[in-house]
């Protein structure tokens, strides 16, 4: 069955650190991966999407994420966090014939001045 | 940019009620979605609906549940009869068709209460 594991479910950082958040996947086929953020009180946001391709895809908002197929991982990344960016962030996977998308539990992001 | 637009963004309901949550998607999608997230879980999908028929559902989605497409705009799901197990945030997604694949966005969501 597909899965997807976020490891860290609570992550601090200081504005101007770089940032690093996991996702690892489980997935019979060739995966989609996708990292929404949502805002408190507010929807799921398209951050990113990796379809197939370059396994360095860039976003919205500065992030970006590296597709490694041997490590079943798809890791957020951004170089210089802005207190902005404080919020939860969700990985999910697709694919594969199916409409659906599995998420994570999510990942919730604090920013410290 | 166009959004998808969720109402109410809460709903209040009495257990056994008939509740109707209502989604506009973008207007040249043509895939919908309803996902749900109980408090302190994960997003879980219910249903995906595509040419006016439901295309993929889950496990969650059972007699209780149902969409329609009204009309050329609205995507609505309905729950027949609530539970308190029920109440969580419901998000409505819609996704373009077109040359590769394409993603989903998500609208604010609806908070659905049971009492």
């Amino acid at each position: 069955a597909q899965s997807v594991t976020q490891p860290d479910i609570h992550i601090t950082v200081s504005e101007g650190a770089s940032l690093e958040l996991r996702c690892n996947y489980s997935y019979g086929a060739t995966p989609y991966l996708f990292w929404y953020v949502q805002s408190p009180g507010q929807g799921l946001q398209l951050l990113l999407k990796y379809f197939s391709g370059d396994t360095l895809v860039q976003g919205i908002k500065g992030f970006e994420a590296e597709f490694k197929r041997s490590q079943s991982s798809f890791n957020l990344r951004k170089p210089s966090v802005h207190w902005s960016d404080a919020a939860e962030y969700f990985c999910a996977v697709g694919g594969g014939g199916s409409e659906k998308l599995v998420f994570g539990k999510g990942t919730k992001l604090t920013v410290n001045p | 940019e166009p959004e998808v637009t969720q109402t109410p963004s809460h709903q209040v309901t009495q257990m056994g009620q008939e509740v109707i949550l209502r989604c506009v998607p973008i207007s040249n999608h043509l895939y919908f979605y309803w996902y749900r997230q109980i408090l302190g879980q994960k997003v879980e999908f219910l249903v995906s609906f595509y040419n006016n028929e439901i295309s993929e559902k889950s496990e969650i989605f059972d007699d209780q549940f149902s969409v329609e497409r009204p009309d050329g705009s609205n995507f609505t799901l309905k729950i027949r009869s609530t539970k308190l197990e029920d109440s969580a945030m419901y998000f409505c997604a819609s996704r373009a068709q077109g040359l590769g694949s394409q993603p989903q966005h998500f609208g604010d969501g609806t908070r659905l209460s049971i009492l």
